[in-house]
């Protein structure tokens, strides 16, 4: 079965310019997190999705940041414009009826 | 808020020797609790898990307990490897949703 699928792997852009991530969940995974991973800390969740709908979003700054999950199955994560301060690895993750999350490899984002 | 509080790394250790990774955890509510592992260039993986109090994560030789009492979730094994080298975080989810609040992580290198 696959897993977690995330583009690109790493993404080098100026500051100001916008960026685009894409996820793709487990087939039949309803829930849908993107999480922001700073260098030598944790993951922090930015927004999660039931199926179509935003549910908790409270950590996304809504500035610049925005994203969708059209149909419910593939999500993207959009920054525009990009901040030096955006730099990190955006991970996604799903979650099925009573599974754990299940991570993708993540896609490392440096802005110069 | 939720927190997890996890011991800095790096963590360098021989080969067989014991490890202990200490983690303590704030949480509202009823939390279950997580270790997940990162190795080098993968995504985040699913170590073992704890969903009550006494109730005991096991995986891989890894073990964690679940200590209400002292709300603590510390990694042990008893004998390392050099393939267990990786970075391990520990975390922690209340409420719906399986929102991970998530420690900064340790670092483990295992040695010949």
């Amino acid at each position: 079965e696959a897993g977690v699928v995330q583009s690109p792997r790493y993404k080098i852009i100026e500051k100001k310019q916008p960026v685009a991530f894409w996820c793709n969940p487990i087939s039949g995974h309803n829930t849908l997190y993107w999480y922001r991973q700073n260098l030598g800390q944790g993951p922090e969740l930015l927004i999660r999705y039931e199926n179509e709908e935003a549910v908790d979003d409270s950590q996304l700054p809504k500035d610049r940041f925005s994203a969708e999950r059209l149909k419910g199955v593939d999500s993207t994560l959009k920054i525009q414009p990009a901040e030096l301060g955006d730099s990190a690895v955006y991970l996604c993750a799903s979650t099925g009826e009573g599974t754990e999350a299940f991570f993708g490899q993540g896609t490392r984002l440096t802005v110069v | 808020g939720d927190s997890v509080t996890q011991m800095e790394g790096p963590v360098t250790l021989s080969e067989e020797a014991f490890l202990t990774i200490n983690c303590t955890y704030t949480a509202t509510g009823y939390p279950s609790l997580f270790w997940y592992v990162q190795y080098p260039g993968e995504g985040l993986q699913l170590l073992l898990k704890a969903t009550k109090a006494d109730d005991k994560g096991s995986n891989k030789g890894f073990e964690a307990t679940y200590r209400k009492e002292t709300t603590s979730f510390h990694l042990e094994k008893g004998s390392v490897q050099v393939s267990d080298s990786a970075v391990y975080f520990c975390a922690l989810s209340t409420g719906g949703g399986n929102k991970l609040t998530f420690g900064t992580g340790t670092q483990l290198k295992v040695e010949l």
